[in-house]
């Protein structure tokens, strides 16, 4: 199985700044055949469901605010979120889709510092 | 509006059974490959069961393998997945969700449901 790490477990942002959480997988989820490569994120609010937010590492889903980007290949990913508002408190997780079972990162817990 | 609506959640022993439904509206239900996935109390999303379009294809984590069965009833747009054998490392919110797209049996999620609690408790 691919295991998924996330960095950092926690973060505690401004609003208005800039947040950035870590994505690794054990090995790489690019797909040669296509270069694309198959990584999503989601965000989850308390009590809520996760909520898709990009696919294919940097593709934003429809409706999702251009605040929020994905970004890198390989192994390494990023989520940024380029100024931070107060209704992104939430878990943000990381899944490769590359190869089944289809695994998470163990989620990052971001809030406002 | 896609919509999808679980139920079947509840307390049960340890050793007993469950039998979760999922009720999907406003998409084209047969056209797509859809999922289980369970969150533990205060933990991480874990992917539990995959099953394409037509039924003849079904995937499993390896701590379900012949316990749990994923179903679905297309004519009803309906998802199941019935639990056996229940042990308390099942004690999860178990969510369906529809795969956006699917590399084989490996898809992201891009509808989700509310959610439906099962504790496994003596």
């Amino acid at each position: 199985d691919i295991v998924m790490t996330q960095s950092p477990d926690s973060l505690a942002v401004s609003l208005g700044e800039r947040a950035t959480i870590y994505c690794k997988s054990s090995q790489s989820v690019l797909y040669s055949s296509n270069n694309k490569n198959y990584l999503a994120w989601y965000q989850q609010k308390p009590g809520q469901p996760p909520k898709l937010l990009i696919y294919w590492a940097s593709t934003r889903e429809s409706g999702v605010p251009d605040r929020f980007s994905g970004s890198g290949s390989g192994a390494d990913f990023t989520l940024t979120i380029s100024s931070l508002q107060a209704e992104d408190v939430a878990v943000y997780y990381c899944q490769q889709y590359y190869s089944t079972p289809p695994t998470f990162g163990q989620g990052t817990y971001l809030e406002i510092k | 509006e896609v919509q999808l609506a679980e139920s079947g959640g509840g307390l049960v022993q340890p050793g007993g059974s469950l039998r979760l439904s999922c009720a999907a509206s406003g998409f084209t239900f047969s056209s797509y490959w859809m999922t289980w996935v369970r969150q533990a109390p205060g933990k991480g999303l874990e992917w539990v069961a995959n099953i394409k379009q037509d039924g003849t294809e079904k995937y499993y984590v390896d701590s379900v393998k012949g316990r749990f069965t994923i179903s679905r009833d297309n004519a009803k747009n309906s998802l199941y997945l019935q639990m056996n054998s229940l042990r308390a490392e099942d004690t999860a919110v178990y969510y369906c969700a529809r795969a956006g797209y699917c590399t084989n049996t490996s898809c992201y999620y891009d509808y989700w449901g509310q959610g439906t609690l099962v504790p496994v408790s003596s």
